[in-house]
């Protein structure tokens, strides 16, 4: 069975541009979460989707970051302009049930330039 | 305002020794503590976790140990081995109805097991 997958796995882009980060979750999970860790910082929390609607958007530091989850399957977060402080590794987590595990993608690395 | 802090940010251990990694925190609506282990280029993967009601969980080599009243839980590595070497990261879950489920990482601890 496939993993959480995410792609890029590495984006440069410079300050101003868009950048969009894809993840596909394990297949039949619906809850979908987004978290990302910058500067060697701890990882934190920015989403989590159940199905395609988002349950909990409060770690989103702000508007110019936009996750949509069309059709409760994959997910996108678009980060537009991309700032320097944006720089980081962007992780998708899946899980089936709450209660359940939550497996981890090997994240997507952007670096703002 | 960090909610589980982690200790020490890097950990030297020669092979054979024990690895210790202590976190901290503050909320006491956390209900679920779990270890991620994370290597390289990879994403971080469940380790090891522990719910309050018991203060002690081991599974192989690998032992959390837990401390209710003081707000405290840690991870044991026995018999360190270089395999080993990776960054360890304690998290904690928040319960009650309606709750994501999100976890709060703590900030890592670059594990490195000496040959």
């Amino acid at each position: 069975e496939a993993g959480v997958t995410q792609f890029p796995s590495h984006s440069v882009i410079e300050k101003g541009q868009t950048v969009t980060l894809r993840c596909d979750p394990i297949s039949g999970h619906d809850n979908l979460y987004w978290y990302r860790r910058v500067m060697g910082k701890e990882i934190k929390f920015l989403l989590h989707f159940v199905k395609e609607s988002k349950q909990d958007e409060s770690g989103m530091p702000n508007n110019r970051f936009l996750a949509e989850r069309t059709g409760g399957t994959y997910s996108t977060l678009k980060v537009q302009p991309a700032e320097l402080e944006d720089s980081g590794v962007y992780f998708c987590a899946s899980t089936q049930n709450l209660e359940d595990t939550i497996y981890f993608g090997e994240g997507s690395w952007l670096t703002v330039v | 305002q960090q909610q589980v802090k982690q200790s020490p940010q890097s950990l030297i251990v020669q092979k054979g020794g024990i690895s210790i990694i202590n976190c901290a925190y503050e909320n006491t609506a956390f209900d679920y503590f779990p270890w991620y282990q994370q290597f390289p280029g990879k994403g971080p993967a469940l380790l090891i976790a522990i719910r309050p009601d018991v203060s002690e969980k081991k599974e192989g080599r690998f032992t959390i140990s837990f401390n209710k009243s003081a707000k405290q839980f840690s991870l044991h590595i026995m018999d360190s081995q270089p395999g080993d070497s990776a960054t360890y990261f304690c998290a904690a879950q928040e319960g009650g109805s309606g709750s994501a489920r999100q976890l709060t990482f703590g900030s890592g601890t670059q594990l490195t097991v000496l040959p």
